[in-house]
């Protein structure tokens, strides 16, 4: 049974380029939130999507967008790089909308650099 | 504000017993959650609390106090391999409220 599955496992960007991470959730699982980790901090929620819609948002700026395609894999898409975004982005899954009582599976994340 | 306030460093022995405490102030709170998470590695899910009380797996138990804003996590028989940040987190508008972590450091 996969797990979540990010790719890629790393990238280096240039400041101002755009990016976009991919994200296969748990199979069985319908639903997928993305994260962002700085180094030695707890991650922050970035957004949610569930019937290919964004449910909740977190406080961040429209610079990062994502999508769900039917077969519940995600994207995330961020913009105008700034030397900030630098991070570990991690992708959640979990089935239905809601407080996931068992837990989210987490992939390993997309450690993302921007110089 | 939402926020959770845990240690940033916990050292103990191999063998022992460690606790991990975590306070929160956050809104809609619906119990409260703990990960493990090594280093380049994904949280890992280990426990939830949404009633007061203890919950235990194995040699990991979690305890949750409503009325004091309050939980904590217990590591029993401390094994080399238990080296990690340990997360505490609480769902809010469906989404998780993560603590900055705290790394555990486990001598030998």
């Amino acid at each position: 049974d996969a797990g979540v599955t990010q790719s890629p496992t790393h990238l280096i960007k240039t400041r101002g380029q755009q990016v976009t991470l991919r994200c296969s959730p748990k199979s069985g699982h319908d639903t997928v939130s993305w994260y962002q980790q700085a180094l030695g901090q707890g991650p922050q929620f970035i957004f949610q999507y569930y019937e290919e819609e964004e449910r909740q948002r977190g406080n961040f700026p429209d610079r990062f967008s994502g999508h769900q395609f039917p077969n519940y894999s995600s994207e995330l898409n961020v913009n105008a790089l700034l030397l900030g975004d630098s991070a570990l982005y991690l992708c959640a899954s979990s089935s239905g909308v809601g407080r996931a009582t068992y837990g989210y599976t987490f992939g390993s994340g997309t450690r993302l650099t921007v110089v | 504000g939402q926020s959770l306030e845990q240690p940033s460093e916990v050292t103990a022995v191999e063998g022992a017993i460690v606790q991990i405490n975590c306070t929160y102030q956050t809104s809609g709170f619906y119990g409260l959650s703990w990960y493990q998470q090594h280093d380049g590695g994904a949280p890992t899910f280990l426990s939830y609390n949404a009633l007061d009380g203890l919950e235990e797996t194995g040699r990991f138990s979690s305890f949750l106090s409503r009325s004091d804003s309050y939980g904590y996590l217990l590591l029993q028989e401390l094994q080399m391999k238990d080296s990690a940040s340990y997360f505490c987190a609480c769902f809010s508008n469906y989404q998780l409220i993560w603590g900055a972590g705290t790394k555990l450091i486990i001598k030998p």
